[in-house]
């Protein structure tokens, strides 16, 4: 049973508008979030996370939103350049310690010139 | 400055045959993890290393083992190869194993079983 989703398999975006992708969580023990993006035939690098006890954080162009009590998520890139164009993936983990990630299915983001 | 490197990048095993994956980092962290990627799904925990000495199963551990050989090294052992596990496998090390502690990927490992 899949506790992350990612329901949009893939997103374009023209260059310089907002790309938004959304994701959301069945685990209410999850306690905090992570973005990673992948490009192919490369490992998920970090790219920002964000703490239950927020709702918000931002890191230069990139924004994640927290929304708890409709266990949602999603990550706001602003302004969206060609070089965004990955897939991304929303993960979590418990508060238990462990970090162990819970990762979703990914979203292939394509931002157009 | 190498980060996470996975040993092999590409392999191609028979039914029943055995192979261990290699992982080693040198950003002196101390959790390790080894996660496996199928088509359209996200990463899977198979096993992770909390620290040196220290090793529990994740989400789908049933037929791999793992050896945290040292500080920088966890290695993943398929015993007897099947065709489910043909997948992706990545290798992944954090700092320590708390939540906030992004973990770093290598670049993974293809493998197919026939």
């Amino acid at each position: 049973d899949q506790q992350v989703k990612q329901n949009s398999p893939s997103l374009s975006v023209q260059e310089g508008r907002i790309s938004i992708l959304n994701c959301d969580y069945t685990n209410s023990m999850f306690d905090y979030f992570l973005w990673y993006k992948k490009y192919p035939a490369e490992g998920p690098t970090f790219l920002i996370s964000i703490s239950s006890i927020k709702d918000k954080n931002e890191d230069g162009r990139f924004t994640v939103f927290l929304n708890k009590s409709a266990k949602h998520l999603s990550l706001h890139i602003v302004p969206s350049q060609p070089g965004d164009s990955a897939v991304y993936f929303c993960a979590a983990s418990e508060k238990t310690g462990a970090n162990n990630l819970f990762f979703g299915t990914g979203t292939r983001l394509t931002v157009i010139p | 400055n190498a980060g996470v490197t996975q040993t092999p990048k590409f392999q191609v095993l028979k039914t029943g045959q055995s192979m261990t994956l290699q992982c080693a980092q040198d950003m002196n962290h101390n959790s390790m993890y080894w996660y496996r990627q199928d088509p359209g799904m996200g990463l899977r925990l198979i096993y992770y290393s909390a620290s040196e000495g220290t090793t529990d199963k994740g989400e789908v551990p049933n037929g791999y083992n793992v050896s945290r050989l040292n500080k920088r090294e966890f290695s993943l052992r398929l015993e007897s190869a099947a065709p489910s596990q043909t997948s992706v496998y990545f290798c992944a090390s954090s700092r320590d194993s708390q939540a906030n502690q992004p973990q770093h990927f290598g670049d993974g490992t293809r493998l197919s079983i026939l």
